[in-house]
Order: structure tokens, then sequence, then C-alpha cells
């Protein structure tokens, strides 16, 4: 079956550390996206990539870093520099210049401890 | 000010009500608008497109109204599985997604 697939599923991180969250999608989608989801609150763009080797910054990007080596791939890495980065992390993609028709993985809850 | 707003709710109504959810956008030169479906502690999943004619899929109906900026969403003959947050989402540039923060339903029998 088609679709994205994020891992892990939930992650705890101490502080002061980096993690990678991982998003892969065989779908063909030429377009990948970052979001952040807090309780209560609307989804925020981190990154997107639109091709390989090539990403922009979101809304928030700040303390946040991405790579799009590969069509299928785009991981996302929290640093320590984020300051705040308890949160649900989406993983999107769609068909370049479709906008919309995006769908996205099931979702990576991290929390720091 | 955000650039797309939604009444957060939550929306409590019996199975079989009519429910109506609007959102409105701050950017006139958005060119797509969507509703999607999050349940809780999932994904988010496209609902349905909206357009300025207006579409229908089964008991959900969408409207445009770009003149005001103002989209809305009715959901006919509401079941138990209807209980969700129904998310308004505007795209700029026909690539990222701009979230509204969702409004929340809950059917009750």
């Amino acid at each position: 079956d088609g679709g994205i697939t994020q891992s892990p599923k939930y992650l705890f991180r101490k502080e002061g550390q980096n993690v990678t969250l991982s998003c892969e999608q065989n779908l063909n989608h030429d377009a990948m996206y970052w979001y952040r989801q807090d309780p209560g609150q609307g989804l925020r763009l981190i990154y997107y990539s639109q091709i390989v080797n090539d990403f922009q910054k979101g809304d928030i990007a700040e303390g946040y870093s991405v790579s799009r080596e590969k069509k299928e791939s785009f991981p996302l890495t929290v640093t320590s520099a984020q300051k705040n980065p308890t949160a649900f992390y989406l993983c999107a993609s769609s068909i370049k210049g479709t906008g919309g028709r995006t769908f996205f993985g099931q979702g990576t809850r991290l929390t720091v401890v | 000010r955000k650039e797309v707003e939604q009444d957060p709710g939550p929306f409590n109504v019996p199975e079989g009500a009519t429910v109506a959810f609007n959102c409105t956008y701050s950017n006139s030169a958005s060119q797509s608008f969507f509703w999607y479906r999050q349940d809780c502690r999932k994904e988010p999943k496209l609902l349905m497109s909206v357009y300025s004619s207006g579409n229908e899929d089964g008991r959900f109906t969408a409207q445009l109204n770009r003149a005001s900026q103002y989209i809305s969403l009715l959901i006919r003959d509401s079941k138990l599985s209807d209980s969700a947050t129904y998310l308004c989402v505007v795209s700029l540039s026909g690539y990222a997604l701009n979230f509204g923060k969702g409004t929340s339903l809950l059917v009750t029998p």
C-alpha cells in the first residue's frame, strides 16, 4: 500500500539532545513537509521541500533542520536549540503544485523529559 | 490577524442533527481551500476540497465565498462517527497549507 511512514510513533528526548524523526513516502510525491501541532493549536509549518536537494524554511524553522537527499525521504532533526520541542510532529507529502491533496503520516509524538 | 480563523466550538449535537462550521481567511490571493478531519491524536485526513460553485459529498456540503473570504462546511444527518475536529485549510502557493485551529464536533446518541 502506498503511503507515508513516520517513525518512531513516540519519542522521548532528554534536554540538550538532538533527535531525528524519520519520514518515508512511496507515493512518488515531489513535495514533502513537516508540521508541528501543539494541543489546541493548528498545524504550523516547519520546513518543506519541493524537490530533491532543496528545501525552504516554514514559519517556525528555528531549532530544526532537514535534509532531502532522496525523493522518498525527508528526515527532521530537532536540535537542542529548539526551546520547546514537546509536540506532535506530522510529515506530509503532495504531488507538486497541488497544494491540498496532501497526505499525512501518522505522526511522531515527541516528549522532552 | 491569523490567516485562517475558525470557531473552536465544541459543537455538541444529537445524532441526526444538521451542523454548520464556518471559517474565514485573510489572504485574498489564496488559491486552494479544503476541509480536513482530524480524530483525537491522529493525523489529519482530507475530507473534501472546496470550490466557489459549492460541492457536495454525501452528507457533507462545502461552500466558498471568495468575495467575503469565507468557507463553510455543512454536515447533515450527523452520525456518532462524525465526532472529530474539522480543520479549515487554505493554500496560498499551491504547496504548503495554512491550517485553522479546528472546530471540535461531538455527536451524541
